[in-house]
């Protein structure tokens, strides 16, 4: 059954203390991989796309890095602004109008 | 900006009273989503639309429908709220390159509340 783990639930964090969130995930072929992030009472805003292992991308203090089995969000030097709920999503290479999400890593980032 | 609205953002309905929530895309997608999110839960997917046809996921109860008039377009009417269905609900679109759904982009969502 294709799945989605992410780690940690809940993450506190000082103002520039760097770290990682995971997302594993187990699919039938993989079409693509995504990060979201989710304000309180808002709609999942789009971060990035990853295709294939070994892709990496960059926005700001987020640097999002692919392999066979699971995906890391990196957070360098995180402010209060980027405290929120991260999402990662599967596509299956054999059913891709769907998304599969993970339950998510709710990130607070403290001054 | 092209961008994907959501009216109303928040809602407030009476048990068994039927709602309509709608969705409107300016990014020209050709398919549409909704989702239902309850707190600190994963979105759940109701159904989409890869253009006109419709595509129902299993478990989702029938009082829930959807219409998408257009490609702009797409509601969703819930016939009987109960207190379980107090949730947000997301819309989210992505177009369909070779036949297959690329990244998908969401709405605000429309804050849901029965009384």
């Amino acid at each position: 059954e294709d799945q989605v783990t992410q780690s940690p639930e809940a993450l506190r964090l000082q103002e520039g203390e760097s770290s990682s969130l995971n997302c594993s995930y187990t699919v039938s072929g993989l079409r693509g991989l995504f990060w979201y992030r989710q304000d309180p009472g808002k709609g999942p805003e789009f971060l990035f796309t990853l295709y294939s292992a070994g892709e990496e991308k960059e926005k700001e203090r987020l640097k999002a890095t692919l392999t066979k089995k699971e995906s890391f969000l990196h957070i360098t030097a995180p402010k209060p602004e980027d405290s929120a709920t991260y999402l990662c999503a599967v596509q299956a290479a054999d059913n891709t109008d769907k998304l599969i999400f993970g339950t998510g890593t709710r990130l607070q980032v403290f001054p | 900006d092209a961008m994907v609205i959501q009216n109303p953002r928040y809602q407030v309905t009476q048990f068994g009273k039927p709602v309509t929530l709608s969705c409107s895309q300016t990014l020209n997608h050709n398919v549409m989503y909704w989702y239902q999110q309850k707190s600190s839960q994963a979105p759940k997917l109701l159904f989409h639309y890869y253009d006109k046809d419709f595509n129902n996921e299993a478990d989702t109860p029938d009082n829930f429908q959807s219409r998408r008039p257009n490609t702009s377009f797409c509601f969703l009417d819930i016939r009987s709220p109960g207190l379980g269905d107090a949730a947000m609900y997301l819309c989210a679109t992505s177009r369909a390159i070779l036949g297959r759904a690329d990244t998908q982009y969401f709405g605000p969502g429309t804050r849901l509340t029965v009384l």
